[in-house]
């Protein structure tokens, strides 16, 4: 079953815009991590941030994780045209080694 | 980076047609592969989760007999999809991992046409 909710589905921005996307679950987790997915294609690991942490950055990403709401945060900083993709978070429990995934936001980046 | 090959990445076959999709971890050792449903604008669902040399554990409500997952080894792992109908057709997606809660790697895909 799918537990995370992506919030909003779909998001369109401007090149150079800062897109947030955010992601919200049910259960206690162990991680939660971020892909993208190019349409048609696998998805790409971008960014893990365990339970304990409540921020992480990787280049233009910023991942925040609150744990009393159940909920994360992607922000992509100063977008590009190639970001235009679809996003899932996924999350996974202690003891579990299978992802729950998000419904995903569609992003896309307009030149 | 690790690196996860799929194969094929297109199928369209004749219903009634079983067809095997191969995973391969080709730079590590895949201890765990999963298998992934996607539908058109939705997100992944997990069918199936195989650990090598152990039968796979499937998922609620997915059929075992259908869908035949072998992870005879440390790099490659296979889903049949038996006696395929139009209802099965739909991009299935595998990954792999060397470690438990680490990131899973995805292979590109194979998208089943069935006609």
């Amino acid at each position: 079953s799918q537990q995370g909710e992506e919030d909003p589905q779909a998001l369109s921005i401007q090149e150079g815009e800062n897109a947030t996307m955010n992601c919200s679950y049910k259960t206690s987790i162990n991680n939660l991590q971020w892909y993208r997915q190019n349409s048609g294609r696998g998805l790409v690991h971008l960014i893990l941030i365990r339970s304990n942490e409540r921020e992480k950055h990787s280049g233009r990403l910023r991942v925040t994780l609150d744990t009393s709401k159940k909920s994360s945060s992607l922000l992509i900083t100063a977008s590009r045209a190639a970001d235009t993709a679809s996003y899932f978070c996924a999350t996974d429990t202690q003891g579990a080694q299978k992802l729950v995934f998000g419904q995903g936001t569609r992003l896309t980046i307009n030149p | 980076g690790a690196v996860v090959s799929q194969h094929p990445s297109r199928v369209i076959c004749k219903s009634g047609t079983s067809v095997k999709i191969e995973c391969r971890s080709l730079d590590f050792q895949a201890t765990t592969m999963f298998w992934y449903r996607q539908f058109p604008k939705q997100s992944l669902m997990l069918m199936a989760t195989s650990n090598e040399g152990s039968k796979a554990t499937y998922e609620q409500g997915v059929e075992k007999d259908k869908f035949l997952i072998n992870h005879a080894s440390l790099t490659l792992s296979t889903l049949t999809v038996t006696s395929a109908h139009p209802e099965d057709s739909s991009f299935y997606i595998c990954s792999a991992t060397d470690r438990s809660n680490q990131p899973q790697h995805f292979g590109d895909g194979t998208r089943l046409s069935i006609l």
